[in-house]
């Protein structure tokens, strides 16, 4: 049984760039929940998705954005992207309570 | 929000036990967790406790749960050199609440010395 797939495992973007991180959440689960964990941090909340829509989101600035399909998998993209963007990306799925999170091994983003 | 304090680092001899100390603010939090995070890799759950317990025993992992002091620890029995790695302690806020997200402390690096 898969666990939570993240996609790309790298990434390098140049400043003012968008970037898009995929996400297919562990089998059984419908709610996916994006994290950043900047270098020496711990993860920060970035949102939440549930039933294809944003159900909860962090302290982040709109350039972070998200997407869920129907297959329950979920999208973030990054927009205007800065250097202090620069981060391992994970996310979470879980069945929708508050409890029971799984996280992939992330997205390694790096902004030049 | 949620404020989770851990202490950066901790030393410990091989064959030692390890203690990891975590403290969190809101008393509410119901759900509390462990993750272990090796260079490079996402984040694996070690064990977890519900708010109803005071401590909870899985093979080698011992959790306490003080409620009072809101106070969080992470006994590590027989510690390998398997051990090192980043251990976050992380919190929850109750089910009914509209409040889902993980709130984590920044980590502490355990290294274990032969």
């Amino acid at each position: 049984d898969a666990g939570v797939t993240q996609s790309p495992t790298h990434l390098i973007k140049t400043r003012g760039q968008q970037v898009t991180l995929r996400c297919s959440p562990k089998s059984g689960h419908d709610t996916v929940s994006w994290y950043q964990q900047a270098l020496g941090q711990g993860p920060q909340f970035i949102f939440q998705y549930y039933e294809e829509e944003e159900r909860q989101r962090g302290n982040f600035p709109d350039r972070f954005s998200g997407h869920q399909f129907p297959n329950y998998s979920s999208e973030l993209n990054v927009n205007a992207l800065l250097l202090g963007d620069s981060a391992l990306y994970l996310c979470a799925s879980s069945t929708g309570d508050h409890w029971g999170y799984t996280f992939g091994s992330g997205t390694r983003l790096t902004v030049v | 929000g949620e404020d989770v304090e851990q202490s950066l680092f901790l030393s410990v001899r091989e064959g030692d036990s390890s203690v990891i100390n975590c403290t969190y603010t809101d008393s509410s939090s119901t759900y509390l967790y462990w993750y272990k995070q090796e260079p490079g890799a996402g984040l694996q759950l070690l064990t977890y406790i519900f708010s109803n317990m005071d401590m909870k025993q899985d093979q080698r992992l011992t959790v306490l749960l003080n409620k009072k002091d809101k106070h969080l620890s992470l006994r590590i029995a027989d510690t390998q050199t398997g051990d090192s790695a980043i251990y976050f302690c992380a919190v929850i806020p109750p089910n009914r609440s509209n409040d889902y997200k993980l709130s984590f402390g920044a980590g502490t690096t355990v290294t274990v010395r032969a």
